[in-house]
């Protein structure tokens, strides 16, 4: 049962414009939302996370947004550059257990 | 961030030896590591939760017995696949929680391949 989804797989952008990388989720029990940059044969790196009180973080380029309602977050990335081209994973965590759950992850490409 | 290192980065063995993957901490003391497990183009899944001192905490589903998880020091995790087979191959990744944003710190991913 994957409670964390990401419908996209692959995302295509050009160097300068904004890339869009989405997530959905289930469980309302989620209170803490991450997002994830993966290089082949790498662990992932920490980018952004937002809590469950928040529906906005920014952070230099990276901006997550948080829609409790629709259980959605998205991840803005303004401007795209080349260096950004890797797979993004989303993460959710409850409150007072640290393991994540992670969506399939979708796979940013920025054309120069 | 903290760091976390894997070794070996890549292992390739044959069916129904055992491999042991180690996952350090390098700068701070971590009682609690995670190992996970990711099969091309799916997602991460956690397999065990590794706690010092004491027996780790499986996921369901995962054999306990098939991946012994030893958490011997504030420092060091290892995860030993025992009787490996092909289906055992994947990319095995280790974290330690948690920072200040909540996130978890990654280890680089250890590569297993099993003949």
């Amino acid at each position: 049962d994957q409670q964390v989804k990401q419908n996209s797989p692959s995302l295509s952008v050009q160097e300068g414009r904004i890339s869009i990388l989405n997530c959905d989720y289930t469980n309302s029990m989620f209170d803490y939302f991450l997002w994830y940059k993966k290089y082949p044969a790498e662990g992932p790196t920490f980018l952004i996370s937002i809590s469950s009180i928040k529906d906005k973080n920014e952070d230099g380029r990276f901006t997550v947004f948080l829609n409790k309602s629709a259980k959605h977050l998205s991840l803005h990335i303004v401007p795209s550059q080349p260096g950004d081209s890797a797979v993004y994973f989303c993460a959710a965590s409850s409150a007072g257990a640290n393991n994540l759950f992670f969506g399939t992850g979708t796979r940013l490409t920025v054309i120069p | 961030g903290a760091v976390v290192s894997q070794h070996p980065s890549w292992v390739i063995c044959k069916s129904g030896t055992s491999v042991k993957i180690e996952c350090r901490s390098l700068d701070f003391q971590a009682t609690t590591m995670f190992w996970y497990r990711q099969f091309p183009k799916q997602s991460l899944m956690l397999m065990a939760t590794s706690n010092e001192g004491s027996k780790a905490t499986y996921e369901q589903g995962v054999e306990k017995d098939k991946f012994l998880i030893n958490h011997a020091s504030l420092t060091l995790s290892t995860l030993t696949v025992t009787s490996a087979h092909p289906e055992d191959s994947s990319f095995y990744i280790c974290s330690a929680p948690p920072g200040p944003h909540n996130e978890q710190f990654f280890g680089p991913g250890t590569r297993l391949t099993v003949l």
